[in-house]
C-alpha cells in the first residue's frame, strides 16, 4: 500500500526532545518534497516545516518552531525526520507527515502521530 | 506572512444544495491555492490544487475557482459524505505555507 507512516510521538516534559520519523511505504520518497503539519485537536492546521528533494539541502520552518525543530531526510531509508528540541506545552498536537505534489500542494498525508508536552 | 481568511466559518445545507466556500489571501499568491477536506478523526485529503485543478479521484461535484481576489470551492450538489471541515492553503513560492482557519459543512 502506498502510504506515509509516522512514528515517534509520545508524552514528553516541557524542555524535552522527541524525534519523529516518517517512512514512505510503497513508493520512493526521494523525488518529493516533504512537509510536517500539526493540528491541535479541534483546531486548524499549521504548517511546521519542509525539506526539498535532491538531497534535502533546502529546509524552511514556521516562525514558532524555528531554532528548536530540525527536519532531515535519509533517502536510503526512505524516511524523513523531525527533531524537536526545547518542546513547549503549545507544541502539543497531532503531527502529520505530508508529501508535496504539483503546484506545491500536499497530495499525500500520513495518519498522524500524537505529541503531548506536559509535566 | 501571508494570511488566509475563510468564510463562512460554518454552514448547514441540505443534500442536493449548491454550496460555495470562500478564501481570501492577504496578498497576491499567483493562483497557488489548494483546498483540503478533513473528516472527523482523519487526516486531510487534497481536493483541488492551483485554484481549480481537481485532484485525482475527487468527485467532479467539487469545483475550484477564482472570483476577483477571492478563491472559491463549490460543491455543486451536496452529498451526505461531504460533511467535513474544508481548509484552503496558499502555496506560493515563498517556501512557507499557510492554511485558512477552516469552514465546517454540516448536512441538515
Amino acid at each position: 500500500e502506498v502510504q506515509l507512516v509516522e512514528t515517534g510521538g509520545g508524552l514528553v516534559q516541557p524542555g524535552g526532545s522527541l524525534r519523529l520519523s516518517c517512512e514512505a511505504s510503497g513508493f520512493t520518497l526521494s523525488p518529493f518534497w516533504v512537509h510536517w503539519v500539526r493540528q491541535v485537536p479541534g483546531k486548524g492546521l499549521m504548517w511546521v516545516s519542509h525539506i526539498n528533494a535532491a538531497g534535502g539541502f533546502e529546509t524552511t520552518y514556521a516562525a514558532s518552531v524555528k531554532g528548536r525543530f530540525s527536519i532531515s531526510r535519509n533517502d536510503v531509508e526512505n524516511t524523513v525526520y523531525l527533531q524537536m528540541n526545547s518542546l513547549r506545552v503549545d507544541d502539543t498536537a497531532v503531527y502529520y507527515c505530508v508529501r508535496g505534489g504539483s503546484g506545491y500542494a500536499f497530495d499525500m498525508w500520513g495518519q498522524g502521530t500524537w505529541v503531548t508536552v506536559s509535566s | 506572512d501571508i494570511q488566509m481568511t475563510q468564510s463562512p466559518s460554518s454552514l448547514s445545507a441540505s443534500v442536493g444544495d449548491r454550496v460555495t466556500l470562500t478564501c481570501r489571501a492577504s496578498q497576491n499568491i499567483d493562483g497557488y491555492l489548494n483546498w483540503y477536506q478533513q473528516k472527523s478523526g482523519k487526516a486531510p485529503k487534497l481536493l483541488i490544487s492551483s485554484a481549480s485543478t481537481l485532484y485525482s479521484g475527487v468527485p467532479s461535484r467539487f469545483r475550484g475557482g477564482v472570483s476577483g481576489t477571492d478563491f472559491t470551492l463549490t460543491i455543486t450538489s451536496l452529498q451526505p459524505e461531504d460533511s467535513a471541515t474544508y481548509y484552503c492553503q496558499q502555496s506560493d513560492t515563498s517556501r512557507t505555507w499557510t492554511f485558512g482557519q477552516g469552514t465546517t459543512v454540516e448536512i441538515k
